[in-house]
């Protein structure tokens, strides 16, 4: 799987829009970009992903630029619920044999929403 | 729908004690995962299952470490003897075989 580079850290102000990105320049044709969050003593829980096209679900927009080497999730309206570690993941989606493919975590982004 | 289930919550233990966790995934998901999350840091899989055939465990410390899905629904992973270094937290987590994974709440291992 390829690896993904976050920030380690971000601030973002309650009511602001949270940019967090993501790099990914050794992605292949593929992979999928992930996005997931864990809150703290919780599981991960899926947020959004895409392969090319930007995505926009209740939860979060995902923009994937046009080589596919980068991405941002954004997370439109901040709330202090929102702070949490964002994983960015790349993955092929599922295999023939195999069925879905397992989840390489880094060491993700802990985004803090400041009041 | 309800999430994936696991127990017990926490779970504190000598070294050299046997531990057994216990994940029941969300209904239908053929595939369920066993990931092991050390503080922080991120999760790191030990075992995947497609029903109940194993089709990774290349991360599974085998020597001490065991994990069954019988009728491919729920699933035990079983430490014997656990060590210092055990102390983490056991995630599960199930999808459908082409699907989005989903990650119970975890158990969390303390091994005095």
């Amino acid at each position: 799987d390829a690896k993904t580079t976050q920030p380690p850290s971000m601030d973002c102000a309650e009511g602001r829009a949270a940019n967090l990105p993501c790099n990914h320049s050794t992605i292949s044709g593929n992979e999928y970009v992930y996005w997931y969050r864990q809150i703290h003593s919780q599981g991960p829980q899926y947020i959004i992903h895409g392969l090319k096209n930007n995505e926009t679900n209740e939860m979060a927009s995902l923009i994937i630029t046009e080589d596919r080497k980068s991405s941002t999730l954004i997370l439109p309206h901040a709330t202090l619920r929102d702070t949490a570690v964002y994983y960015c993941i790349v993955r092929v989606g599922w295999d023939l044999v195999q069925g879905a493919q397992k989840l390489v975590f880094g060491q993700g982004t802990r985004l803090t929403i400041n009041p | 729908e309800a999430g994936v289930a696991q127990s017990p919550r926490y779970k504190i233990i000598e070294k050299r004690q046997s531990v057994a966790f216990w994940c029941n995934p969300i209904s239908g998901h053929a595939t369920l995962y066993w990931y092991q999350q050390i503080l922080g840091q991120g999760p790191k899989l030990l075992i995947q299952f497609q029903n109940n055939g194993v089709v990774d465990d290349s991360q599974l410390p085998k020597d001490r470490f065991s994990a069954e899905r019988l009728k491919g629904v729920d699933s035990t992973l079983k430490i014997q003897p656990a060590k210092l270094e055990d102390s983490a937290v056991y995630l599960c987590a199930s999808s459908y075989t082409r699907g989005t994974q989903y990650f119970g709440p975890g158990t969390r291992l303390t091994v005095l």
